[in-house]
């Protein structure tokens, strides 16, 4: 089985700073990875995945991930938020050959003008 | 979310009454999954289904009974709704390539 930690339940920080929302996961077989993001009352978007090939994978709205195998790692960056940016943030895990998703406890990104 | 529709959007129940969430999916993709999500326990799947006529249970189905009966359609039923089954719970489909679309969402409160 694979597990998902989240190891910020709240990250404040201001608008137009960079900010870094982590990820580890646990699985004994090769994952897929993935981000999602929950605006208040609404459904789960998602915002990014690693499948395969490159470890650096990015979204239209300027956050980008990086997979980390040795570290088991699957962080969130963008380098400037927005206050559009305030949501909850999901990570996500699936074992190659099996397809539900595991999700972490998510962590709420709060930006402040 | 286009293409996953949940219905309803918000429900009271009592302690012991019975219903049942609907999810629809215009997407026409196989697998389907309910989950429900709880403050600082992020999404728990209840039940799955992989294709039409199959479902298996996930990590937290007990108290929870599910009906793929089309390839459209996968319903989640309560029987005999209690207090720790207040929460919100979302249907997803899964796309190629592994993603999920996720339907809006059922608000659940058990009185």
């Amino acid at each position: 089985a694979q597990s998902v930690t989240q190891l910020d339940s709240q990250v404040p920080v201001f608008e137009e700073a960079p900010v870094e929302l982590r990820c580890n996961y646990s699985s004994s077989v090769s994952v897929y990875l993935f981000w999602y993001v929950q605006y208040p009352n609404q459904g789960l978007q998602l915002l990014l995945k690693y499948l395969s090939g490159s470890t650096l994978v990015e979204s239209i709205n300027g956050f980008e991930a990086e997979f980390n195998k040795s570290q088991t790692s699957f962080h969130l960056r963008k380098p400037s938020v927005h206050i559009s940016d305030t949501a909850e943030y999901f990570c996500a895990v699936s074992a190659m050959g099996r397809r539900a998703l595991t999700f972490g406890s998510g962590t709420r990104l709060q930006v402040q003008p | 979310n286009a293409g996953v529709t949940q219905t309803p959007k918000f429900q009271v129940l009592k302690t012991g009454q019975s219903m049942t969430l609907q999810c629809a999916q215009d997407m026409n993709h196989n697998s389907m999954y309910w989950y429900r999500q709880d403050p600082g326990m992020g999404l728990r799947l209840i039940y799955y289904s992989a294709s039409e006529g199959t479902t298996d249970k996930g990590e937290v189905p007990n108290g929870y009974n599910v009906s793929r009966l089309n390839k459209r359609e996968f319903s989640l039923r309560l029987e005999s709704a209690a207090p720790s089954q207040t929460s919100v719970y979302f249907c997803a489909i899964q796309r190629d390539g592994g993603g999920y679309t996720f339907g809006s969402g059922t608000r659940l409160t058990v009185v």
